[in-house]
């Protein structure tokens, strides 16, 4: 079957270090991956993503690159800052002729330190 | 701005006791979503629906039902609730089904 595990949070990072949030999937097929960001109180929105093997998605300092001989999909960045306190969502789309819906990884806390 | 409404932003609930969550978008996409969010199980995929008129399960149906009258709104019902569904509730939408997906705020239900 489809799913995505992240790696466990919280993670806690002092401002301008180095960011990475691992995320591995299992699919059949040729999923689509995204990254979404969730602010305290708020809803999901969509950070990057990336449709096929060796997409490189980037979005505010973010980067993750779709990696099919690993089925890996880290996020990075290379110097946080404490507004990028958040929980993150690594997840997948299944392809359309299989119902093409979102399956989420747990999500992984991210807290920055000034 | 455009995007996706719920409503209420939080309730407290007696058990038993029916409510429907609302849920409208303003950006004329196909596909709508019901996900519940809880500490530990990320999102989980309540149900769906491609298009106006359908609609289907997702991981986590039970207790839940959904309509689709027309393209904006996708209610959300729990006819009985149980406390085991506290939890926040979040409505999406994607103009496809394998599109990225905008998220509502959630709405915050506690049943006691």
């Amino acid at each position: 079957g489809n799913s995505v595990t992240q790696m466990e949070g919280p993670v806690t990072l002092s401002e301008e270090a180095f960011l990475t949030i691992n995320c591995t999937y299992t699919a059949t097929g040729y999923p689509s991956l995204f990254w979404y960001v969730q602010y305290p109180g708020e809803g999901l929105q969509l950070l990057l993503k990336a449709t096929k093997a060796d997409d490189k998605g980037s979005n505010k300092g973010f980067e993750a690159t779709y990696r099919k001989e690993t089925t890996s999909f880290h996020l990075e960045k290379g110097s946080v800052q404490v507004s990028d306190s958040a929980v993150y969502f690594c997840a997948l789309s299944r392809p359309s002729n299989q119902g093409g819906k979102l399956i989420f990884g747990q999500g992984t806390e991210l807290s920055v330190k000034p | 701005t455009a995007g996706i409404t719920q409503a209420p932003t939080s309730q407290i609930l007696a058990a038993g006791r029916s409510m429907t969550l609302r849920c409208t978008q303003d950006m004329r996409h196909n596909a709508m979503y019901w996900y519940r969010q809880d500490l530990g199980l990320g999102l989980r995929l309540i149900h769906y629906s491609n298009t106006a008129g359908t609609t289907g399960k997702g991981e986590v149906p039970d207790g839940y039902s959904v309509s689709r009258a027309n393209t904006d709104d996708f209610p959300l019902t729990l006819a009985s609730a149980v406390p085991s569904q506290t939890s926040v509730y979040f409505c999406a939408s994607s103009d496809s089904p394998n599109q990225p997906q905008h998220f509502g705020d959630g709405t915050r239900l506690s049943i006691l």
